[in-house]
């Protein structure tokens, strides 16, 4: 079974470029969750989808980013336009049920923006 | 609000010898806790969870935590380091608070094995 899959696996944007993060969950899994890291910081929570819609996006730091899930599959994260302190690594992940189970993580996209 | 504390930024072990990552968590509820590693350039890889069965939980590669409510804590141990075990572990709780189980992470361990 394949995990969850994060593309890029790095990206280097000037402040002010817009970049956006690709994740294909694991099939099946209706939940799917970005997190991210900023550097020296712990990795926080950013949104959760169910499937196509949005159950908690409260997370999201500024309307900056836009999440979607089209389909209900894999999602993206587009940042526009980028600012020095978005660097860090995005984590996608998905779980089958919500509720406190297990979601499987994606390696990660390290943002770096100039 | 849920939180958790790792005491520790940094842990450094000779191979052989034990390893004891601390963590305490708060909590209004019952909460669900994890132990998750990440390698370098790898994701994050969940070696256990506490879901309110037994207190002591067993995990992947030879790791345990105990869930002791009294000190609310869920140290991560294991009796011998191997020098595969060097990585960043983070201790996990479930925010219920929020939906569905959003994770609230911890700010990470890294642990490096001396051989």
């Amino acid at each position: 079974e394949a995990g969850v899959t994060q593309f890029p696996s790095h990206s280097v944007i000037e402040k002010g470029q817009t970049v956006t993060l690709r994740c294909d969950p694991i099939s099946g899994h209706d939940n799917l969750y970005w997190y991210r890291r900023v550097m020296g910081k712990e990795i926080k929570f950013l949104l959760h989808f169910v499937k196509e819609s949005k159950q908690d996006e409260s997370g999201m730091p500024n309307n900056r980013f836009l999440a979607e899930r089209t389909g209900g599959t894999y999602s993206t994260l587009k940042v526009q336009p980028a600012e020095l302190e978005d660097s860090g690594v995005y984590f996608c992940a998905s779980s089958q049920d919500g509720g406190g189970n297990e979601q499987f993580f994606g390696p990660g996209t390290r943002l770096t923006v100039l | 609000a849920q939180s958790v504390t790792q005491l520790d930024s940094h842990v450094s072990v000779s191979e052989g010898t034990p390893v004891l990552l601390r963590c305490n968590y708060s909590s209004s509820y019952s909460p669900s806790l994890f132990w998750y590693v990440q390698h370098p350039n790898k994701g994050l890889q969940l070696l256990l969870k506490y879901t309110s069965a037994a207190t002591l939980v067993k995990g992947i590669n030879g790791f345990e935590a105990e869930f002791k409510k009294s000190e609310t804590s869920f140290h991560l141990t294991k009796p011998s380091a191997h020098m595969s075990d060097a990585a960043e572990y983070f201790c996990v709780v479930s925010d219920w608070v929020g939906s569905q189980g959003n994770l609230i992470f911890g700010k990470g361990t890294k642990l490096s094995v001396k051989p």
